[in-house]
C-alpha cells in the first residue's frame, strides 16, 4: 500500500497567480501522477511524472501551464500557472502499483 | 481507446434501500476493473476491484461482477446506510492492471434517515 500526503488541502487564489501543489508518498515510487477533477465531473489525468525525466503531458495540458517538478522517487509537484477562475478544481496525486491506485486526499483549489 | 460509462446520478435513497450503480465500459484486452469511492472533503479510496471475467469484488457490503459479455461491473449493496452517502467512480486499468486507469463521471449518492 502507499500513503500519499498532499498539501495544501484548499486554497482561494487571485486570478494571475500561480499555486504550487506537494505530494509526498512514504514509499519510493517511479511514477506519479496528476489528476484534475473539475466540479461534478470525473478526474482527467494531467500528467505522469518520473523521477529524472520530463513529466509527460496529457492532451489539453502543458508545461507552461502545469509544470511538475519530480526531484526523487517519493516526492513531487504541481504548480498551477497563471491562474483564472476555469482552474478552480480538485487537484489529485496519485501512485499505482499493479493492482490498485492510491490517491492524495486532494486540493481544492478555488480562484477568485 | 478505453472509455467508461457511469450511470448518471445523482441517486437519493433511503437508508436500507437496495443499490445499484451501472457501469459498462470498453476497453482492448483484458482490463482489470474497479469502483473508488469519495467521501465529502476527502481524497478517493478504492472500494473493491475484479482482476479477470466472472471475478466478484466486495467490500463493506458492496458487490460488483466483471461481466465480459455484458461489459459491465455494476456496483451493488442490498441495504445502503446514511454513512454510503458519497460519491461513486467506476474505472477501469489498462492491461489487467490498475494502471493508466479511466475514470467514469461518477455518480454521487445520497442515502436518508
Amino acid at each position: 500500500s502507499a500513503v500519499i500526503s498532499q498539501k495544501p488541502s484548499r486554497d482561494i487564489c487571485q486570478r494571475g497567480t500561480s499555486l504550487t501543489i506537494q505530494c509526498q508518498v512514504d514509499s519510493q515510487v517511479t511514477m506519479m501522477f496528476w489528476y484534475r477533477q473539475q466540479p461534478g465531473q470525473s478526474l482527467t489525468l494531467i500528467a505522469t511524472a518520473n523521477q529524472g525525466s520530463e513529466a509527460t503531458y496529457e492532451s489539453g495540458f502543458v508545461i507552461d501551464k502545469f509544470p511538475i517538478s519530480r526531484p526523487n522517487l517519493t516526492f513531487s509537484t504541481l504548480t498551477v500557472s497563471n491562474m483564472s477562475p476555469e482552474d478552480s478544481s480538485i487537484y489529485l496525486c496519485s501512485v499505482e502499483t499493479e493492482t490498485e491506485a492510491f490517491f492524495g486526499q486532494g486540493t481544492r483549489l478555488t480562484v477568485v | 481507446g478505453n472509455s467508461v460509462t457511469q450511470m448518471e446520478g445523482p441517486v437519493t435513497l433511503s437508508e436500507e434501500a437496495f443499490l445499484t450503480i451501472n457501469c459498462t465500459y470498453t476497453a482492448t484486452g483484458y482490463p482489470s476493473l474497479f469502483w473508488y469511492v469519495q467521501y465529502p472533503g476527502e481524497g478517493l479510496q478504492l472500494l473493491l476491484k475484479a482482476t479477470k471475467a466472472d471475478d466478484k469484488g466486495s467490500n463493506k457490503g458492496f458487490e460488483a461482477t466483471y461481466r465480459k459479455e455484458t461489459t459491465s461491473f455494476h456496483l451493488e449493496k442490498g441495504s445502503v446506510q446514511v454513512s454510503d452517502s458519497a460519491v461513486y467512480f467506476c474505472a477501469l486499468g489498462s492491461y489487467g492492471s490498475a494502471r493508466q486507469l479511466t475514470f467514469g463521471s461518477g455518480t454521487q449518492l445520497t442515502v436518508l434517515p
